[in-house]
């Protein structure tokens, strides 16, 4: 059973260019999260995907955005780059219901902004 | 805000002995607290959940306590070993938005 696969793992990038993350739920999951994790802090909460709709937003520009596709993948897109988006971009699945959710996560994609 | 405050410096243990984490949160008690365990360049693991009416919660080796009074949980690791070495995160969530502190770097020496 595989769990969260992400790609690409690493990528370099030049400032004002774009970049597209993908993510592929664990089997049986059906709500997508993404998380920015800066070296030495712990994941920052971006957005989440559910139905193929956006649920929540944490504190991130408009430069971040994402989708959902019917087969519960999900892509994340950031425009415009800038040398502080350099960071761990995380996915993690779960389950859409009430009360407890436990995460489960990739291993992410490492993005450097030159 | 519903921040999580670990504490960033790193916690040195001989192998064997037992590891004490911290983990403070603000404003309101979250319904339960999560504790991951992330490997270098890895995504972060689940390890165990303890909810807000329960005290201590165990899983082998592992045993996490929470303190509503002082906003506090505990994961204490007994017997350590070299292999648990690793950044250990604490997480609340809200609505399904998950909110984690800084992580502690527990470094076992054998």
């Amino acid at each position: 059973d595989a769990g969260v696969t992400q790609s690409p793992t690493h990528l370099i990038k030049t400032r004002g260019q774009q970049v597209t993350l993908r993510c592929s739920p664990k089997s049986g999951h059906d709500t997508v999260s993404w998380y920015q994790q800066a070296l030495g802090q712990g994941p920052q909460f971006i957005f989440q995907y559910y139905e193929e709709e956006e649920r929540q937003r944490g504190n991130f520009p408009d430069r971040f955005s994402g989708h959902q596709f019917p087969n519960y993948s999900s892509e994340l897109n950031v425009n415009a780059l800038l040398l502080g988006d350099s960071a761990l971009y995380l996915c993690a699945s779960s389950l859409g219901r009430s009360g407890a959710n436990v995460l489960t996560f990739g291993a992410g994609s490492r993005l450097t902004v030159l | 805000s519903q921040k999580i405050e670990q504490n960033s410096e790193a916690l040195n243990i001989q192998e064997g002995k037992t590891a004490t984490l911290t983990c403070n949160y603000t404003n309101y008690s979250p319904a339960y607290l999560q504790w991951y365990r992330q490997d270098p360049g890895r995504g972060p693991v689940f390890l165990l959940l303890i909810r807000e009416n329960e005290k201590e919660k165990r899983k082998e080796r592992l045993k996490v306590t929470f303190d509503t009074t002082l906003k506090q949980s505990l994961f204490h690791i007994t017997a350590s070993q070299p292999a648990d070495s690793a950044t250990y995160l604490c997480a609340r969530d809200n609505f399904n938005k998950f909110y984690f502190g800084s992580g502690t770097k527990l470094n076992v020496k054998p």
